[in-house]
């Protein structure tokens, strides 16, 4: 199985501040990732796919970059309303794994 | 609108059996590969199962072992999960979620707002 791991696992920012989660993959995933958001007791919402593509609607302070086993995801001006943990995910072999999740808060 | 509605959940026994449904509405159902995802209770997300539009492919995380069946019918627009030997471990809120195209099997656009089982005594 592809491992994933992300960092930091949690993190503090003011708004307006800009925010970088990182994502590791344990082999290449040739740009197969996705990132999510999930704020509390909701579902999953897909916001970053194949690493760099903006899911319609979503807000373009949220990016994504990276290649091979190192991704970035970017939120460029954090909104009160981004408090959150997001998740990336590989899909470049089965079974399909989803790094454990940064939690972003407001400080 | 696409709508995604899980049921079925609840608490059961360690061993029992439970099928959860999800109903989809707002797209053409048969065109599109659908997956279940699971969260434990706040713990992150694990992919669980993903069959394709005709039901001819399918595929289910290695750590199910054979106790989950993924099944689908187009004409009742409708995903299912029948889960039997259920263990503690198994407690979680079950998502399905819809798979946008056939070439992203695992990209994940629509998820349902999730259905809670607990395997408890």
């Amino acid at each position: 199985d592809i491992q994933m791991t992300q960092s930091p696992s949690s993190l503090s920012a003011s708004v307006g501040d800009r925010v970088t989660i990182t994502c590791q993959a344990s082999h290449d995933i040739n740009n197969y990732l996705n990132w999510y958001q999930q704020k509390p007791n909701k579902a999953p919402q897909l916001l970053i796919y194949d690493t760099s593509n903006l899911e319609t609607g979503v807000p373009s302070r949220f990016s994504g970059s990276g290649s091979g086993t190192d991704f970035t995801f970017t939120i460029s001006n954090l909104q009160p309303e981004d408090i959150a943990t997001y998740y990336c995910q590989q899909y470049e072999n089965l079974p399909f794994t989803f790094g454990p999740g940064t939690t972003v808060e407001i400080k | 609108e696409v709508q995604l509605v899980e049921s079925g959940g609840g608490l059961v026994q360690p061993g029992g059996s439970l099928r959860l449904s999800c109903a989809a509405s707002g797209f053409i159902f048969s065109s599109y590969n659908l997956s279940w995802v699971r969260q434990a209770p706040g713990k992150g997300l694990e992919w669980i199962s993903y069959i394709s539009g005709t039901s001819t492919t399918i595929y289910y995380a290695d750590s199910l072992k054979g106790r989950f069946t993924i099944s689908r019918d187009n004409a009742k627009n409708s995903l299912y999960l029948h889960m039997t030997s259920l263990r503690d471990e198994d407690t979680a809120v079950y998502y399905c979620a819809r798979t946008p195209s056939v070439v992203t099997p695992g990209e994940f656009d629509h998820w349902g707002q999730g259905t809670l089982v607990t395997v408890s005594s």
